[in-house]
């Protein structure tokens, strides 16, 4: 079976540029992640959604982040504008209810914003 | 504040020796409790968990870890270490309190010596 599986793997944008990366989660997973990977700042959990709906988002920095997840299959995650300092790693994980269980991890996208 | 801390950022062990990596959070009640694993240019991986029953869970590639409830703490253990075991460890929790909303702690980058 495929895990999750994310695009682009890198991006290198210029600053003001919008950027959308992209998640396609485990089938049968209820549970959809964005995380945010900075030296700095370690693993950020940036929103989660169930069954396609938005729980939390406390964690998305600003008004220039959105996530989106038409569908159980797919979800978006949209930089407009991008600037440098979003520059990380933006990784997509995805379980199955009933508990809090595994995270299966996307192997990531690098975002470089110039 | 809630909290996942893991003091050591870098360790270093010679091949074969034992390992511990160090894990304490700063929660009301026990959590649901994790150990992941990422290689360079990786996701995370799922070593082990601990929800509740016996204190020493068993996980995948030799590790073990031992939830101690006094002292707030989760470490990870490994009698013989590999130099495939070279990676950066997380360790991560969850509030027993309905929420899905993983929190990861800073990471413990290991390094072993041939």
């Amino acid at each position: 079976d495929a895990g999750v599986i994310q695009s682009p793997r890198h991006e290198v944008t210029e600053m003001g540029q919008e950027v959308t990366l992209r998640c396609k989660p485990i089938s049968g997973h209820d549970y959809l992640f964005w995380y945010r990977q900075t030296m700095m700042r370690g693993l950020e959990l940036l929103i989660y959604f169930n069954n396609n709906v938005p729980i939390d988002d406390s964690g998305m920095p600003e008004d220039r982040f959105s996530a989106k997840m038409p569908n159980a299959s797919f979800s978006t995650l949209k930089i407009q504008p991008s600037e440098p300092r979003d520059s990380a790693v933006y990784f997509c994980a995805s379980s199955k209810g009933g508990g809090p269980g595994e995270l299966f991890f996307g192997e990531g996208s690098r975002l470089t914003v110039l | 504040a809630q909290s996942v801390t893991q003091p050591d950022i870098h360790i270093t062990v010679s091949e074969g020796a034992s390992l511990e990596l160090r894990c304490n959070y700063s929660y009301g009640a026990t959590p649901y409790l994790f150990w992941y694993v990422q290689s360079p240019g990786q996701g995370l991986q799922l070593l082990l968990k601990y929800f509740s029953g016996d204190t020493l869970v068993q996980g995948i590639k030799g590790f073990e870890a031992e939830f101690k409830r006094s002292q707030s703490s989760f470490n990870l253990r490994k009698p013989s270490v590999h130099w495939s075991d070279a990676a950066e460890y997380f360790c991560a929790v969850v509030p027993t309190s309905g929420t899905y909303k993983y929190i990861f702690g800073t990471g413990t980058r290991l390094k072993v010596l041939a």
